[in-house]
């Protein structure tokens, strides 16, 4: 099983704050999720990435997918108390293989 | 608006009873997935079905099994509940993206707590 890291574990901040968070492989993923958890539900899907050094912008969220394709990042500019949640990386290697999670970066945005 | 149903949001059993947990999907979606979530260990898959009647193990199928009689529903079954299976249970169906993996629906989990 591909191992995703994911960092920091844990991260608060101050409303209006920018952010940056990491989803780190030694693997090659033939593309890479992100999705958010809100308290009580269940994860949504934010953004696929691709191609190796794919840039996708949501609203105040970037995401970008390594040149190798072994990684990616999450930048939040001006973050909102409504980004609170727990931010996962999903990878799939292709050939059928079901994705990889991490572990998850938990975001609290204060008031 | 698409959906992924559980049965239950929160359930509390005891050891060694049979637990079952329901998930329904009105997508039409071909393939259907448990997973458990336990704080520090992230998302693991549990057991997934691409079709009717069909199913694969995932990464810790052990004490569990599952269900797929019909397209829309996918149950997972504790045959014989143990506390170190207390932890939230999220079913996902998906819609394979092509070349792009699958974009996986989640319900809004059932937390199940064994005593």
């Amino acid at each position: 099983t591909q191992l995703l890291e994911q960092s920091p574990q844990f991260l608060s901040i101050q409303e209006g704050e920018n952010l940056t968070v990491y989803c780190n492989s030694s693997s090659v993923f033939s593309s890479l999720q992100w999705y958010r958890q809100e308290p009580g539900e269940g994860p949504v899907l934010l953004v696929t990435v691709v191609t190796g050094g794919e840039v996708k912008k949501l609203k105040r969220l970037t995401f970008q997918f390594g040149d190798a394709r072994k990684d990616s990042s999450l930048h939040i500019t001006a973050a909102q108390p409504g980004d609170t949640g727990l931010y996962l990386c999903a990878g799939d290697t292709g050939a059928n293989s079901k994705l990889t999670f991490g572990k998850g970066i938990t975001l609290s945005v204060r008031p | 608006d698409v959906k992924v149903t559980q049965s239950s949001r929160y359930l509390v059993k005891r050891t060694g009873e049979k637990v079952f947990l329901e998930c329904v999907q009105d997508m039409d979606h071909e393939n259907m997935f448990w997973y458990r979530q336990d704080p520090g260990l992230g998302l693991r898959l549990i057991y997934f079905s691409y079709d009717v009647k069909m199913k694969e193990k995932g990464d810790i199928p052990e004490g569990y099994s599952v269900s797929r009689e019909k397209k829309e529903r996918f149950s997972l079954i504790l045959e014989s509940a143990s506390t170190n299976q207390t932890s939230m249970y999220l079913c996902a169906s998906s819609l394979p993206q092509q070349g792009f993996g699958e974009k996986l629906f989640f319900g809004s989990g059932t937390q199940l707590s064994v005593l």
